[in-house]
């Protein structure tokens, strides 16, 4: 079945580039997204990125897909305080909405 | 344009009860999935629905059931309600059933105790 692995934290300090990282086993995935959550709220998509990609960059939102590795990785360039929340990697196979989560990657950016 | 809308936003029902969640997409939109979030399993696919018609169901018992209506709104019902059911249930909000976009909800925090 699908699986969605990332890291469970990361620190960085104000203004730095965060980068979070995810694995996948779906060869088959249609759609690599990411999404995120603050405390107590929903989840926000923040991009999303189509299999047959390996760049998208979003403001500062930077995403890079290596397919063949079945790697995606979420930069986040100038990293400010109102970045901190959990970070879910997420990808869907098939024509339908069901999507398979990660754990999540909680970010603390520290001033 | 209104968000995904959850209601209620929390609840507390008693282990045995049953409960119903509603989840009123986007305008426009007629797919709606439903998630379980839990800090032991994550977030873990419950169903999906598309023009009133469930088109996908995770792993879940029986007790987990949804619908949705011609309007679009979908709600979801749970019975015989058990202490592990405590979760935040959010619903997504999708314009078509293989659209790549698909928008969350607030949820709504169920504690059964």
């Amino acid at each position: 079945g699908e699986d969605v692995e990332q890291s469970l934290f990361l620190s960085v300090r104000e203004g730095d580039s965060s980068v979070i990282n995810c694995t996948y086993t779906d060869s088959s995935s249609t759609y690599l997204y990411w999404y995120k959550q603050e405390p107590g709220a929903g989840l926000q998509l923040l991009t999303y990125i189509f299999s047959n990609m390996d760049m998208k960059q979003d403001q500062r939102l930077t995403v890079l897909l290596n397919k063949k590795d079945k790697h995606l990785s979420l930069r986040i360039a100038d990293t400010q305080t109102g970045d901190s929340a959990i970070y879910f990697c997420a990808e869907r196979s098939g024509g339908y909405q069901k999507v398979t989560f990660g754990t999540g990657t909680k970010l603390q950016v520290i001033p | 344009k209104a968000g995904v809308t959850q209601t209620p936003r929390y609840l507390i029902k008693t282990r045995g009860q049953q409960v119903t969640l509603s989840c009123s997409p986007i305008s426009g939109h007629r797919s709606v999935s439903w998630y379980q979030q839990t800090p032991g399993q994550g977030l873990q696919f419950l169903f999906e629905y598309f023009s009133e018609t469930q088109r996908n169901k995770g792993n879940f018992p029986g007790r987990f059931s949804g619908r949705q209506f011609s309007n679009s709104r979908s709600e979801m019902n749970v019975s015989t309600l058990e202490l592990g059911d405590s979760a935040l249930y959010l619903c997504a909000s999708s314009l078509e059933d293989r659209g790549p976009e698909a928008f969350f909800g607030q949820g709504t925090r169920l504690t059964v105790v």
